[in-house]
């Protein structure tokens, strides 16, 4: 039962422009999402995160949209840049528990 | 951010053989620590929860007689995959949970079994 869905395996997009990448979730329980980097052969490094009590939270070219109604999450990256390609994984975890749950991530080519 | 580095960073090994991946928090102490194991193109899996003095916590459909999980002290924790075989190639991450409940990852060991 896959509770963290990102049905986008992949995404390419022009350098300069915006990059949306994709999560849904089915738990209602979740209260934390955050969406993780990951280049290969390297482990995944944090990159935004929002509360469940926020729809939106920013940092530089990445914004993170949460609409709780829909169980539905987004990573805009404005203005994409070739070193934002990469293997983006959404997460998703809640109060009291312990263990984060991970999509199956989106590979995002930008082009230059 | 915090530092969590894993060793060895690739591995090749016979089947049948025994191999340990150890996971540091170099400049915390965290006494949970995460395995996951990726399959190519394919998302985190978590294989266990590993807390400091105390045994693993195994997923569902991991087994814990094949990978073994020590969490010695604050700042290591091992895993050993016993008997390997072609099967468990794949690429092994753990992570490390500060007293703030945030997760930092490390880099991740490619294991080869041939």
């Amino acid at each position: 039962d896959q509770q963290v869905k990102q049905n986008s395996p992949s995404l390419s997009v022009q350098e300069g422009r915006i990059s949306i990448l994709n999560c849904d979730y089915t738990n209602s329980m979740f209260d934390y999402f955050l969406w993780y980097k990951k280049y290969p052969a390297e482990g995944p490094t944090f990159l935004i995160s929002i509360s469940s009590i926020k729809d939106k939270n920013e940092d530089g070219r990445f914004t993170v949209f949460l609409n709780k109604s829909a169980k539905h999450l987004s990573l805009h990256i404005v203005p994409s840049q070739p070193g934002d390609s990469a293997v983006y994984f959404c997460a998703a975890s809640y109060t009291g528990g312990f263990k984060t749950i991970f999509g199956a991530g989106t590979r995002l080519f930008v082009k230059a | 951010g915090a530092v969590v580095s894993q060793h060895p960073s690739w591995v090749i090994c016979k089947s049948g053989t025994s191999v340990k991946i150890e996971c540091r928090s170099l400049d915390f102490q965290a006494t949970t620590m995460f395995w996951y194991r990726q399959f190519p193109k394919q998302s985190l899996m978590l294989m266990a929860t590993s807390n400091e003095g105390s045994k693993a916590t195994y997923e569902q459909g991991v087994e814990k007689d094949k990978f073994l999980i020590n969490h010695a002290s604050l700042t290591l924790s091992t895993l050993t995959v016993t008997s390997a075989h072609p099967e468990d190639s794949s690429f092994y991450i753990c992570s490390a949970m500060t007293a703030n409940n945030e997760q930092f990852f490390g880099p991740g060991t490619r294991l080869t079994v041939l």
